[in-house]
């Protein structure tokens, strides 16, 4: 089965800082990967996917993911934080080719 | 265009009451799923609809739940006898078609609380 991995419940940056958040993979097939958004009290919305084109892969808001085989990683940054993306952060593997398995969830605080 | 709604937003009820979540999917999205977010338990999948039949239900906690899809459009999850560990926020996806690459595009959830 796959499995998604987020290194850190929570991350706090300050406002302007890079933002790096954590996530590994296992997978037994090439995988797809996601990372999701999610503001309180809110679904969950979708930053970026990998699906085995690009390994650099930008999404909405300044994010940006790095596929890397060799670390079975697929960690998200943005180069410099806003006070408005302070959110829990999910990082899913797609199973099967229909559900989703998620990680932990990392919680992003930003101070100003 | 309109996203995936849920309702209600919020439901008290007590315990060894059923209940039912309502879920309507992004028009025209072939596949639909629920999930579950809960404190202890985080994201986790419950059941996946390719139109109105339900390929994978190995997620479903228990058989006190139970979700049907009618006319490839709204489904509903009910869960019977509830209990307080099934307090959570139940959250529904869509997507146009199955499969790995296709973006699943959630609602806003419904938070069950159990008393």
């Amino acid at each position: 089965a796959q499995s998604v991995t987020q290194l850190g419940s929570h991350v706090s940056v300050s406002e302007g800082a890079l933002v790096l958040l954590r996530c590994n993979y296992s997978s037994s097939v090439p995988p797809y990967l996601f990372w999701y958004v999610q503001y309180p009290n809110q679904g969950l919305q979708l930053l970026l996917k990998y699906t085995s084109a690009a390994t650099l892969v930008k999404g909405i808001n300044g994010f940006e993911a790095e596929f890397k085989k060799s670390e079975t990683s697929f960690h998200l940054t943005k180069p410099s934080a806003h006070m408005s993306d302070a959110a829990e952060y999910f990082c899913a593997v797609s199973e099967g080719f229909q559900k989703l398995v998620f990680g932990t969830g990392t919680r992003l605080l930003v101070s100003p | 265009g309109a996203g995936v709604s849920q309702s209600p937003s919020n439901k008290v009820t007590e315990k060894g009451k059923d209940v039912e979540l309502r879920c309507d999917p992004i028009s025209g999205h072939t596949a639909l799923y629920w999930y579950r977010q809960s404190l202890g338990q985080g994201l986790e999948f419950l059941i996946y609809f390719q139109g109105n039949s339900a390929p994978d239900k190995s997620g479903l906690p228990s058989d006190r739940f139970s979700a049907e899809r009618t006319g490839g459009s709204v489904s509903t999850l009910t869960i019977q006898r509830t209990q307080q560990e099934d307090s959570a926020v139940y959250l529904c996806a869509s997507s146009l078609v199955e499969g790995g690459t296709d973006t699943q595009y959630f609602g806003p959830g419904t938070r069950l609380t159990v008393l």
